[in-house]
């Protein structure tokens, strides 16, 4: 069972295009990560969210934190190449020692 | 700084075969863990630790071992080894716990294939 859907699962835009990642659950989390990973490496953390409702803005990239703490967004602004990868949310849920990740988005930008 | 050091890159085994994927982390973090990634699964825990001396089981652990004597090493082993077990697995590491939002810090991954 997957705790966290990620919509869509593959994107392919032209550079300068603007997108959407979406991250859904069931559950309630007490905080929520974002990690990108590029081919053969390990994901690495760009942003944690932790208040319902929270925007965090990391240069064109664009994080929200669902007011119920159950889902998340990932907006990306005028695309670049660079920002191909996978995208990765991550949730843990209250008193949790663990992160339980979401099902992936694949980006590909293409110049 | 080295960071969270895994080894092997790449392994092959034939069903039934054992080993051990080590995991090597230079940060004096507390909390280690083992994922595995499969294409459209993102990444599922198998196994994490706290501390020394203290592990426990995540979403997929049957099949593997893991034991942490020493703060800096995690290994997973693999007891008999199955084609499921084909996958990429990652080794990460967190500063006291991931319960208050902590970064986890990422190996780069060990490709496994069982034949």
């Amino acid at each position: 069972t997957q705790l966290l859907e990620q919509s869509p699962q593959f994107l392919s835009i032209q550079e300068g295009e603007n997108l959407t990642v979406y991250c859904n659950s069931s559950s309630v989390f007490s905080s929520l990560q974002w990690y990108r990973q590029e081919p053969g490496e390990g994901p690495v953390l760009l942003v944690t969210v932790v208040t319902g409702g929270e925007v965090k803005k990391l240069k064109r990239l664009t994080f929200q934190f669902g007011d119920a703490r159950k889902d998340s967004s990932l907006h990306i602004t005028a695309a670049q190449p660079g920002d191909t990868g996978l995208y990765l949310c991550a949730g843990r849920q209250t008193g949790a020692n663990n992160l339980f990740f979401g099902t992936g988005t694949r980006l590909t930008v293409i110049p | 700084n080295a960071g969270v050091t895994q080894t092997p890159k790449f392994q092959v085994l034939k069903t039934g075969q054992s080993m051990t994927l080590q995991c090597a982390q230079d940060m004096n973090h507390e909390y280690m863990s083992w994922y595995r990634q499969d294409p459209g699964m993102g990444l599922r825990l198998i196994h994490y630790s706290v501390g020394a001396g203290i592990t426990d089981q995540g979403e997929v652990p049957n099949g593997y071992n893991v034991s942490r004597s020493t703060t800096e090493d995690f290994p997973l082993r693999l007891l008999s080894a199955a084609p499921s077990q084909t996958s990429v697995y990652f080794c990460a590491s967190s500063y006291a716990g991931t319960r208050w939002g902590g970064e986890l810090f990422f190996g780069e991954g060990s490709r496994l294939t069982v034949l």
